[in-house]
């Protein structure tokens, strides 16, 4: 079946460093490929998505894209700010599917 | 721009009471879906909908139920609290393959 897997956590940076947080991923055919970001006491909110391989999904300031070749959606920022701390998911949505597969989570502290 | 909105924010419930989480939406999304989070076990289907007037069981549906008698409501209802059921709840929404819509969720504690 299809599957996420991203890298464990807590990642610690130092502010203005660059952010790279791992995921993988495992399905047929030709899955949508999201991040979300969780914030302190707050639901998710999408951060960005790719919907085929070689898009690069991006928002503030975030990048990511989708690499079928070696199955991943790594998620990437040149300059981490404190603001930036947050949990981060890579999740995955089928062809043709409903449901939304998450991975675990990885937790980001930015320190000033 | 309300997007997912849900009621309570916090609840405290007795072993053994009922009760409902409520979940609205005003984007006119076509399907709906309810997760639980807990440490350490990541989001956990629960049920979702794909439409008005269909539901259907996610990863762990055992004591809840869900009714989606209007495109804008899906409702999640604790059969009879138990402590295994202390859990923060999300309310989601999208439109076709696109990204999820999260509600600010729902804290329950059972005592």
């Amino acid at each position: 079946g299809n599957s996420v897997t991203q890298m464990e956590g807590p990642v610690t940076l130092s502010e203005e460093a660059f952010l790279t947080i791992n995921c993988t991923y495992t399905a047929t055919g030709y899955p949508s490929l999201f991040w979300y970001v969780q914030y302190p006491g707050e639901g998710l909110q999408l951060l960005l998505k790719a919907t085929k391989a070689d898009d690069k999904g991006s928002n503030k300031g975030f990048e990511a894209t989708y690499r079928k070749e070696t199955t991943s959606f790594h998620l990437e920022k040149g300059s981490v700010q404190v603001s930036d701390s947050a949990v981060y998911f890579c999740a995955l949505l089928g062809t043709g599917g409903f449901k939304t597969i998450f991975g675990a989570g990885t937790r980001l502290f930015v320190k000033a | 721009n309300a997007g997912v909105t849900q009621t309570p924010k916090f609840q405290v419930l007795k072993t053994g009471q009922s009760m409902t989480l409520q979940c609205a939406q005003d984007m006119n999304h076509n399907s709906m879906y309810w997760y639980r989070q807990d440490p350490g076990m990541g989001l956990r289907l629960i049920y979702y909908s794909a439409s008005e007037g269909t539901t259907d069981k996610g990863e762990v549906p055992n004591g809840y139920n869900v009714s989606r008698s209007t495109t804008e409501d899906f409702p999640l209802r604790l059969l009879s609290a138990a402590p295994s059921q202390t859990s923060v709840y999300f309310c989601a929404s999208s439109r076709d393959q696109g990204g999820y819509t999260f509600g600010s969720g729902t804290r329950l504690t059972v005592v």
